[in-house]
């Protein structure tokens, strides 16, 4: 089944431990995106990727990492979490030119 | 500034009525405009997505329309159920690729029956 899996679904962390939310995908699409959702503001870009070592800047990625060594693989890294760094995150993929396949979502809580 | 707005935070429709919903953008010029439906808790789902040069699209019960000079996008579903009762984004490309897509925050429509 063609789908984009993240890992973990859900997780409760402390400020200032590092953590990587895992996203791989199988239809061997060359654009990948992080999004996080916060209510009221919506899904805003963190960091994409247009194909492998190629990534870029969304519009926060204040606070987050993330590299493309694999073109199926695209881990979010949060070296130091704090609580406003607290939302619902999806990772999504697509082909140029057609619409994104999303993720079901890692919602992070961090105290 | 660019900027994407979505109708309306809510919409209510009747059970077997056409629902329609508005993406307005400002300080864009978009390659194409996309339509996902989200449901609580859920990824995004992508419907339909509408190039410059199209005026219109259609899939099953839902259509699409995008004029590029109003920078305007409806989305209609008709004969709507029940089951359609989602929130629902528009969705621009800010570079010709698709990397750079930013949502509109949404309008959450709920179908009665």
């Amino acid at each position: 089944e063609a789908q984009v899996t993240q890992n973990p679904r859900y997780l409760i962390t402390v400020t200032g431990k590092k953590l990587t939310v895992t996203c791989s995908q199988n239809m061997n699409h060359e654009y990948m995106s992080w999004y996080r959702q916060d209510p009221g503001l919506g899904l805003r870009q963190i960091y994409y990727s247009m194909n492998v070592e190629v990534t870029d800047k969304g519009d926060v990625p204040e606070g987050y990492k993330v590299s493309r060594k694999e073109k199926r693989n695209f881990p979010l890294i949060l070296e130091s979490p704090s609580p406003n760094q607290t939302s619902l995150y999806f990772c999504a993929s697509s082909l140029q030119g057609n619409g994104y396949t999303f993720g079901s979502g890692t919602r992070l809580t961090v105290v | 500034s660019q900027k994407i707005e979505q109708n309306s935070e809510a919409l209510n429709i009747q059970e077997g009525k056409t629902a329609t919903l508005t993406c307005n953008y400002t300080n864009y010029s978009p390659a194409y405009l996309q339509w996902y439906r989200q449901d609580p808790g859920r990824g995004p789902v992508f419907l339909l997505l509408i190039r410059e040069n199209e005026k219109e699209k259609r899939k099953e019960r839902l259509k699409v329309t995008f004029d590029t000079t109003l920078k305007q996008s409806l989305f209609h579903i008709t004969a709507s159920q029940p089951a359609d009762s989602a929130t629902y984004l528009c969705a621009l490309d800010r570079a010709f690729g698709n990397e750079k897509l930013t949502f509109g925050t949404g309008t959450r429509l709920t179908i009665i029956p």
